[in-house]
């Protein structure tokens, strides 16, 4: 099975700054690597799929970048609303989440 | 409007069975595949199971493999999983959620979550 880890696990950020997160692959999945948003109490929303397409809805301050084993999520600036945990997800065959990045208010 | 609705959850002692169902209503149903992915309280997410459009590709993870089983119902538009010989380690919010292609292992609808409790 493919392994995915994330770092950090945890992030302090101001609202305004910009927040890079981290996800790697044990195996190349290629570019076949999603992106979520999980808020407490709520489902989880996708964010990015293929790496660095946007889901329908999402603001233009998510991207994402990478392919094979190294991938990057980035909130250009960030909003009260992001605060949350983000998990990545790769789907070369049956899906794996990584353990997930909080985002906390610093 | 996209729906997914899970029930079914609830108490269940160790080694007993359960079945949760998904209903979905907002798209044409037989054109998606589905997955359960489950959420322990306080923990990550973790795929559980998927099924294509056409119920002819399934796919369990290795915790639930031989224990748990996948099926659809395209006429009712329904989702489910039996899962039997529960454990303890199977206690999570089970949520039901949609392929974003027939073939798709990633996600661009969940439900709200049904929450199973093994616990003697």
């Amino acid at each position: 099975d493919i392994v995915m880890t994330q770092s950090p696990a945890a992030l302090s950020v101001s609202p305004g700054e910009r927040a890079t997160l981290s996800c790697r692959a044990s195996q190349s999945v290629s570019s076949n690597l999603a992106w979520y948003q999980q808020k407490p109490g709520q489902a989880p929303r996708l964010l990015i799929y293929d790496s660095s397409t946007r889901a329908t809805g999402i603001p233009a301050r998510f991207s994402g970048s990478g392919s094979g084993t190294e991938f990057t999520l980035t909130i250009s600036s960030l909003q009260s609303e992001d605060f949350a945990v983000y998990y990545c997800q790769q789907y070369n065959n049956w899906p794996f989440f990584g353990p997930g990045t909080k985002v906390d208010i610093k | 409007e996209v729906q997914l609705v899970e029930s079914g959850g609830g108490l269940v002692q160790p080694g007993r069975s359960l079945r949760l169902s998904c209903a979905a209503s907002g798209f044409t149903f037989d054109d998606y595949a589905m997955h359960w992915v489950r959420q322990a309280p306080g923990k990550g997410l973790e795929w559980v199971s998927g099924i294509s459009w056409n119920s002819r590709s399934i796919g369990y993870a290795d915790s639930v493999k031989g224990r748990f089983t996948i099926s659809r119902d395209n006429a009712k538009n329904s989702l489910y999983l039996q899962m039997n010989s529960l454990r303890p380690e199977d206690t999570a919010f089970y949520y039901c959620a949609k392929g974003i292609g027939p073939l798709a292992n990633y996600f661009d609808y969940w439900g709200q979550g049904t929450l199973v409790t093994v616990s003697s």
